[in-house]
């Protein structure tokens, strides 16, 4: 089974709209951490947002929101007031437990286009 | 700030040549990784390093070998380069996750896109 499923292989959203790009995860284990990145065609990858697993709150850096819903297993990226730079490539991942070397998951990626 | 240099950006090699691809970071990170981004199917763990000499195979080690004498540098290598291993390869280190958090994020380098013809 995939540990990380992004759905949605691109998106259209109007600037200065807000977007929500999809992510689910599956994982047996209580501890773990979920992050986005963003990959503009520059190729770089770009931290954004990361919760964790026993973190009460939905995390938020700025302009970008992380709508934990734990139940379900599902990490949504809301992109507030979207601007013409955010158009790039987003990966949600996962980090499980705590051991040394646990490595990251990465799902497919979503290919957001913002339209002026 | 954490820099994480991949010594290319750009490689063409041909069928059969063994390839090095070079990774050095410069923050005392642990952990270090080798991925694969092909269109559409993310990102793949090649190999990942936990420590110096210590080694552990991902999602698609075939074809790869990695090595770490020293912290800081983790190499990919290719023994014999095919025209199915022309992808971008993206290296990252992070922290090992303290006790109470799995945070950490990875850091990575700038890619590195190998063509093999």
């Amino acid at each position: 089974a995939q540990k990380i499923t992004q759905t949605q292989p691109g998106m259209f959203v109007q600037e200065k709209e807000a977007v929500t790009l999809d992510c689910t995860y599956d994982t047996s284990d209580p501890s773990y951490g979920l992050f986005w990145y963003k990959q503009p065609s520059s190729g770089e990858m770009i931290f954004l947002i990361y919760q964790g697993s026993y973190d009460q709150q939905n995390a938020t850096e700025g302009r970008y929101s992380l709508n934990f819903q734990k139940a379900r297993k599902s990490a949504n990226l809301v992109i507030s007031a979207s601007q013409l730079g955010d158009s790039a490539m987003y990966f949600c991942a996962m980090r499980e437990g705590l051991n040394t070397g646990n490595q990251f998951y990465f799902g497919t990626g979503t290919s957001l286009t913002v339209i002026p | 700030d954490v820099k994480v240099t991949q010594s290319s950006r750009y490689l063409v090699k041909r069928t059969g040549e063994k390839v090095f691809l070079e990774c050095v970071q410069d923050m005392d990170h642990e952990n270090m990784f080798w991925y694969r981004q092909d269109p559409g199917l993310g990102l793949r763990l090649i190999y990942f390093s936990y420590d110096v000499k210590m080694k552990e195979k991902g999602d698609i080690p075939e074809g790869y070998s990695v090595s770490r004498e020293k912290k800081e540098r983790f190499s990919l290598i290719l023994e014999s380069a095919s025209t199915n291993q022309t992808s971008m390869y993206l290296c990252a280190s992070s922290l090992y996750p303290p006790l109470a958090r799995v945070s950490g994020e990875a850091f990575f380098g700038q890619g590195t896109r190998l063509t093999v013809v």
